[in-house]
């Protein structure tokens, strides 16, 4: 069956610019995970989606970023006012479970690569 | 705060040895904890997850084991290939479901 996707696969924009990544999860996953992979910090956690509710969003790294998820399905990540320091490749997983499952398996998508300018 | 450690940072071995990576973490207050594969320019391909109640788990070549006491996981690969060559992380979960993940093991496999 299909994998996690994810788009665009390459977003270059603007140093003050607002951008959208999307995420599409595998079919019947209830839960869902953005993460960020850049040079310097490794893989970090943004936030965690259960249906449509966010109830750890603790990953964020400012109030710039913003996410949320439709139909217990698609999630949209948005960064306003796009900074260098954001740069990074923004990966998306889903999980059939959520939190409170030992099994929680994730699976992830080939992710976003955003460059800033 | 969990914190995940690999050790080594990368490693170069010849085709065919057998080989061993380490992941240790800081609490033991784990659900599970999941090793993945990441090729260059990829995202990350799930290899094994172990839950918390569990010891080891096998998938093919590949065999990883859990010691929660100890704060410690390892996998092993059999007769590595070529093809083995990535980077490896592992990440430990926590009751929010988020994965902590270490900054990998970088394997070459040389023909």
């Amino acid at each position: 069956g299909a994998g996690v996707s994810q788009s665009p696969s390459n977003k270059v924009t603007e140093k003050g610019k607002d951008v959208e990544l999307r995420c599409d999860p595998i079919s019947g996953h209830t839960a869902l995970y953005w993460y960020r992979q850049s040079l310097g910090q490794g893989l970090e956690f943004l936030i965690y989606f259960q249906g449509n509710s966010a109830p750890d969003k603790s990953g964020l790294p400012s109030d710039r970023f913003s996410a949320e998820r439709t139909g217990g399905s698609v999630s949209t990540l948005t960064i306003q006012r796009t900074q260098q320091e954001d740069s990074a490749v923004y990966l998306c997983a889903s999980s059939l479970v959520g939190a409170g499952s030992s099994y929680n398996e994730q699976f992830f998508g080939p992710g976003t690569r955003l460059t800033v300018l | 705060k969990q914190e995940v450690t690999q050790i080594p940072a990368a490693l170069s071995v010849p085709e065919g040895e057998n080989l061993v990576l380490n992941c240790s973490f800081t609490d033991s207050a784990i659900y599970n904890l999941q090793w993945f594969r990441q090729d260059p320019g990829k995202g990350l391909t799930s290899l094994l997850l172990i839950q918390s109640s569990q010891r080891e788990q096998t998938s093919g070549r590949l065999n990883a084991s859990l010691d929660k006491s100890s704060g410690r996981s390892t996998l092993y690969i059999a007769a590595s290939q070529p093809g083995d060559s990535a980077t490896y992380l592992c990440a430990a979960s926590s009751n929010t479901g988020k994965l902590i993940f270490g900054q990998g093991t970088t394997l070459q496999v040389k023909p």
